[in-house]
């Protein structure tokens, strides 16, 4: 099956500008999540979708950055304007989804600079 | 706040040797354990999960959870180069939230 699809991979902006990232889950995965990876960090969750609800985005720096799932499927997060400090790797997972134990599958994920 | 732990290392073991990879979490109610081996530039790859006490083998990989203690390692047997990377230990709950460790990087000399 195919995995987690993601674009673009790399992306150079400067601050104030805006940037668009794209992900497309594993099919039929219902659960999809962007995370926010810092050079020598571990991901950082931004936004939990379960189908096209947002379950989580207690950590989603919400005046700047949006993110949608409109059909349930593939998703968008957007900065606007961005930050220096936004410079990271913005990582999609997606995982089954429903009760019990689930894994959870990475996309190649996008590399932003903000110079 | 749920917390994993891993000591970031870096854990250099020659070639050939057991490399062992710890981790603890803070919330009794997890449910389920990964281990995910990620190169530098590169996204997470899984390479273990584990759901029960006990150890559970893949090839050279072992993971050992003991949930009365709140801890979860992987041991890699007969360490390759090619095992050189950071590896990320996650929990999960059962509402398909997971909960990372900031990743222990391994050197695994030739």
């Amino acid at each position: 099956e195919a995995g987690v699809a993601q674009s673009p991979r790399y992306k150079i902006i400067e601050k104030r500008q805006s940037v668009a990232f794209w992900c497309n889950p594993i099919s039929g995965h219902a659960t999809l999540y962007w995370y926010q990876q810092i050079l020598g960090q571990g991901p950082k969750l931004l936004i939990q979708f379960q189908n096209n609800g947002v379950v989580d985005d207690s950590q989603l720096p919400k005046d700047r950055f949006s993110a949608e799932r409109l059909k349930g499927v593939d998703s968008t997060l957007k900065i606007q304007p961005a930050k220096l400090e936004d410079s990271a790797v913005y990582l999609c997972a997606s995982s089954r989804g429903g009760e019990g134990s689930n894994i959870q599958y990475f996309g190649a994920g996008t590399r932003l600079s903000v110079l | 706040q749920k917390e994993v732990e891993q000591n970031s290392g870096p854990l250099s073991v020659p070639e050939g040797a057991i490399a062992s990879l710890n981790c603890t979490y803070s919330d009794r109610g997890s449910q389920s354990f990964f281990w995910y081996r990620q190169y530098s530039g590169k996204s997470p790859e899984l390479i273990m999960f584990i759901y029960s006490n006990g150890d559970k083998e893949d090839g050279r990989f072992t993971a050992q959870l003991n949930k009365a203690s709140q801890y979860v390692s992987l041991l890699i047997r007969d360490s390759q180069p090619s095992d050189s990377a950071t590896y990320l230990c996650v929990v999960g709950d059962n509402f398909n939230k997971f909960y990372f460790g900031s990743g222990t990087k391994l050197n695994v000399k030739p």
